[in-house]
């Protein structure tokens, strides 16, 4: 049974740094797409990007306006995908999900992020 | 501002049938499939539809979707109070070279 674990969520300052971990089980997401997509507090969906986990690093998308700040990174051996996030804002305070698939087919239960002082 | 359109909330009887709308243009629902979520309150999006009308394993025939040019439908039939949820659409958009959902339909079984 695929299975997908985010981890990582909390509070930070704006202008922080956070990473999250999704730990995947039940398959292998060696050269297969994987998401992160987050949702801000009673709104709506919005994708950050995806990564094509592959032995020597593997292609990425990200949404435009996240580019630059957000970096997603995987490691096959340990069947995790990764999200670095930088000079977080309030703004960027939601719900991050993982998921299979580049639109999500198999979703984690989410983590929360809130950006604060 | 959603790249895809959806209505904001609909509400129907149980029993009846109900179809949710996605708008988007050549950019995206256009030339790319489509896919539907569900989501419940404080719970992750489910899969319901993919590839414009393939329902995942698990997923009742109750629910079925289509695509015509540049919009994209979700419908619901023998509508049960355990429907009413969040909807969205969500589609590869190629000239964002992004995945983009539509800002989602509340459904309010009555």
């Amino acid at each position: 049974e695929v299975r997908l674990v985010e981890s990582g969520g909390g509070f930070v300052k704006p202008g922080g740094s956070l990473r999250l971990s999704c730990a995947a089980s039940g398959f292998s997401f060696n050269n297969v797409w994987m998401s992160w997509v987050r949702q801000t507090p009673g709104k709506g969906l919005e994708w950050v990007g995806r990564l094509k986990s592959q032995p020597n690093g593997g292609p990425t998308d990200y949404a435009a306006p996240l580019k630059g700040r957000f970096i997603i990174s995987g490691d096959a051996s340990k069947n995790t995908l990764y999200l670095q996030m930088d000079n977080l804002q309030a703004e960027d305070t939601a719900v991050y999900f993982c998921a299979t698939g580049t639109g999500g087919i198999k979703w984690g239960q989410g983590t929360l992020v809130t950006v604060s002082s | 501002q959603s790249v895809l359109t959806q209505p904001p909330s609909l509400s129907a009887a149980p029993g009846q049938k109900v179809t949710i709308s996605c708008s988007g243009s050549s950019s995206n629902i256009g030339n790319n499939y489509v896919s539907w979520y569900q989501q419940f309150p404080g719970t992750a999006p489910k899969l319901l539809i993919s590839e414009n009308n393939k329902r995942p394993s698990g997923i009742p025939d109750r629910f079925s979707g289509s695509k015509s040019d540049t919009s994209a439908t979700l419908g619901i039939t023998g509508l049960q109070a355990g429907d009413e949820a969040d909807y969205y659409c969500g589609t590869w958009d190629s000239s964002l070279s992004a995945w983009v959902f539509g800002g989602g339909t509340k459904l309010t079984v009555l």
